[in-house]
């Protein structure tokens, strides 16, 4: 159950769009679509983004999607805000009925 | 509305026990999964258990299996996570969430935080 793999931080201007990327294997990412995307401010609960690769709760902004290819899923932001700046993280079911996070990934907005 | 209130936290010595309790409201607990979710200080979220609506089937991380135990009581609304066998590195700030279909975990309740120190 090893952590899927984010990049540790990504940054952008007001208004541009940024993408994370979450790489998994065979046996979560690759195998399933069952990824999930959560926004977390520090001191609040995570928030739900987007669920099943590409679905987004209603109340999500429409800003934010999600796709996947091979082992890698990725949540795009596009008219990035200031309200956007907080950890983000991936998640999987996996072949063992388990789920695993990613590593996280800080977004700044500049 | 819907809400998720954790509590059992607290300061615990190496080797010792808790029961994390999460009791929930405004919505039909027995027709969800729920998962347990940490995240320890200054590091990221990770997953430690899950259990089905029907507590037919639970699902432990490596870090965790076998010295922990989920479980539910429908009648009362309320998950449980039993930790023996503490160690250091399972201080943190536990998160009951509930699970939507197969994979969204889409209401977090506010965490308990459980410290293991001597």
């Amino acid at each position: 159950q090893s952590a899927l793999t984010q990049p540790a931080s990504v940054s952008g201007s007001p208004g541009q769009s940024i993408t994370i990327s979450c790489t998994g294997t065979n046996s979560d990412v690759g195998g399933y679509n069952y990824v999930s995307w959560y926004q977390h401010h520090p001191g609040k609960a995570p928030k739900l983004m987007i669920y099943d690769v590409t679905n987004r709760p209603s109340g999500v902004s429409n800003r934010f999607s999600g796709s996947k290819s091979g082992n890698t899923a990725s949540l795009t932001v596009s008219g990035l805000q200031a309200e956007d700046e907080a950890d983000y993280y991936c998640n999987s079911y996996t072949s063992s009925s388990s789920y695993v996070f990613g590593t996280g990934t800080k977004v700044t907005v500049l | 509305q819907v809400q998720l209130v954790e509590s059992g936290g607290g300061v615990v010595q190496p080797g010792g026990s808790l029961r994390l309790s999460c009791a929930a409201s405004g919505f039909t607990f027995r027709s969800h999964g729920m998962h347990w979710v940490r995240q320890a200080p200054g590091k990221g979220l990770e997953w430690v258990s899950v259990i089905w609506y029907d507590a037919s089937q639970e699902y432990y991380s490596d870090s965790v299996r076998g010295r922990f135990t989920i479980s539910r009581d429908n009648s009362m609304n309320t998950l449980y996570l039993q930790m023996n066998s503490l160690r250091a590195e399972d201080t943190a700030l536990y998160y009951c969430v509930r699970l939507f279909g197969n994979n969204a975990m889409d209401v977090w309740g506010q965490g308990t935080t459980v410290t293991v120190s001597s």
